[in-house]
């Protein structure tokens, strides 16, 4: 059973800072990886899809990195803005392809 | 990309009542979920809403407690059986179309009394 740790569980650095959120993942036969936001009481907002065959995608200051060998990706966000502060979330997706499992979600708050 | 839409966005219930939630998409996708995260956690796939057949439940969920339809590749709905405060929880519908992005519609926030 696939399992999903994000480390750390929680982040405060102040604004203008570049920050690295890791997540881990138990088993490496994946079909792809996908980062996600969330808003304090509200949905999930799409940040970045990683296919099993790719290293890394970025979007604006945004960049995610996978190492499918080692089980662990990471989102880096360049200049840190307050208003980046939210719940980030990874997900797995197994390789048949059909359901995501979640991390445990990185909690960060950016102090202007 | 997909939007989807979730009715209601929130409610409050009494012990013992159900609730309905309706997701709608804008697109035709290949496959939709029912999520649960309850407060401070993260997300508990439900099941797997299927077009014109029985949704696969994952464990722990069962079809008495959580019967969801999906008569067509747009439109799934979840109902909160013979709720309990425990059944607190903000409920997420989903999709995806095989390859690329998983969406995820705002919510329904559910508060049982």
């Amino acid at each position: 059973k696939q399992e999903v740790t994000q480390i750390p569980a929680a982040l405060s650095v102040p604004e203008g800072e570049n920050l690295v959120l890791n997540c881990s993942f138990t088993d490496s036969a994946i079909y792809n990886l996908q980062w996600f936001r969330q808003d304090p009481g509200k949905g999930l907002t799409s940040l970045l899809l990683i296919q099993s065959s790719q290293r890394e995608q970025t979007s604006g200051r945004l960049n995610a990195s996978l190492d499918k060998s080692s089980g662990r990706s990471t989102l880096y966000i360049a200049a840190s803005q307050p208003g980046d502060s939210a719940t980030y979330l990874c997900a797995v997706r197994g390789s048949s392809g059909d359901k995501l499992t979640f991390g445990t979600g990185t909690r960060l708050a950016v102090r202007p | 990309s997909a939007v989807i839409s979730q009715k209601p966005s929130r409610d409050i219930c009494q012990r013992g009542t159900s609730l309905t939630i309706q997701c709608q998409v804008d697109s035709q996708v290949t496959m939709m979920f029912w999520y649960r995260q309850q407060p401070g956690q993260s997300l508990t796939l439900i099941a797997t809403a299927n077009q014109g057949s029985e949704a696969t439940y994952e464990s722990g969920f069962v079809i008495d407690k959580f019967p969801i339809s999906r008569p067509n590749l747009t439109f799934s709905t979840l109902t909160v059986s013979n709720m309990s405060p425990e059944d607190s929880s903000i409920y997420l519908c989903s999709a995806w179309d095989r390859g690329e992005t998983q969406y995820f519609g705002p919510g329904t926030r559910l508060l049982v009394l």
